[in-house]
């Protein structure tokens, strides 16, 4: 079974940083892209950034440039270093299985952007 | 980039109702297209991917359907655990994008 557990979330100052981190098992984590999709406080799903196996990166224009994911295939673990973190950035920011479409999703960690 | 546009926004049915929600791309993503469902305090579950296939253990009276800028998925008899929020996305470029989102509710 696949499992996908996020954690790192928590409540950070505006321009501070934040590491979340995306544990996997349940399939061969270095075969497969992964992806961080946030959700914002009643609204919708918005995609943010993908990394295949071997580690090419994209990232939406909300992010570029403030956000680095990245990857380690020994530890099966995802990560999204978030930099210059600004109130819009508050979302729950799941991590998801996938290039294209997204097979399987974490439960979701919080991250609050606030003075 | 490819903006997706959901219609309608609030849906309200019956159980046992047929329902039909559509997406609509902003320029033709060929059959790359995605449904998920999702409940509230819940992560999005896949139903649907490449616009028609079939997630498996989705129960069958999910489908969808459609090509090119345009797409619908449909429910042939709602159940009570299909009361929820559905998205559609598409990945026909590396930049993927959600529709707005199609709220289903109890009538």
């Amino acid at each position: 079974e696949v499992q996908l557990l996020e954690s790192g979330g928590g409540l950070v100052r505006p321009g501070g940083s934040l590491r979340l981190s995306c544990a996997a098992s349940g399939f061969t984590f270095s075969s497969y892209a992964m992806s961080w999709v946030r959700q914002a406080p009643g609204k919708g799903l918005e995609w943010i950034s993908s990394i295949t196996g071997s580690g090419t990166t994209h990232y939406a224009d909300s992010v570029k440039g403030r956000f680095i994911i990245s990857r380690d295939n020994t530890n099966n673990t995802l990560f999204l270093q978030m930099n210059s973190l600004s109130p819009e950035d508050t979302a729950v920011y799941y991590c998801a299985k996938g290039w294209g479409s997204f097979d399987s999703w974490g439960q979701g960690t919080l991250v609050t952007v606030s003075s | 980039d490819i903006q997706m546009t959901q219609s309608p926004s609030t849906l309200s049915a019956s159980v046992g109702d047929r329902v039909t929600i559509t997406c609509r791309a902003s320029q033709s993503i060929s059959s790359w297209l995605a449904w998920y469902q999702q409940k509230p305090g819940r992560a999005p579950k896949l139903l649907i991917y490449e616009a028609s296939s079939l997630e498996s253990g989705v129960p069958s009276r999910f489908s969808g359907s459609g090509s090119g800028t345009e797409f619908t998925l449909t429910i042939s008899s709602l159940q009570p655990d299909d009361f929820a929020t559905y998205y559609c996305q598409q990945y026909d470029t590396y930049f993927k994008t959600f529709g707005q989102g199609t709220k289903v509710e109890i009538k």
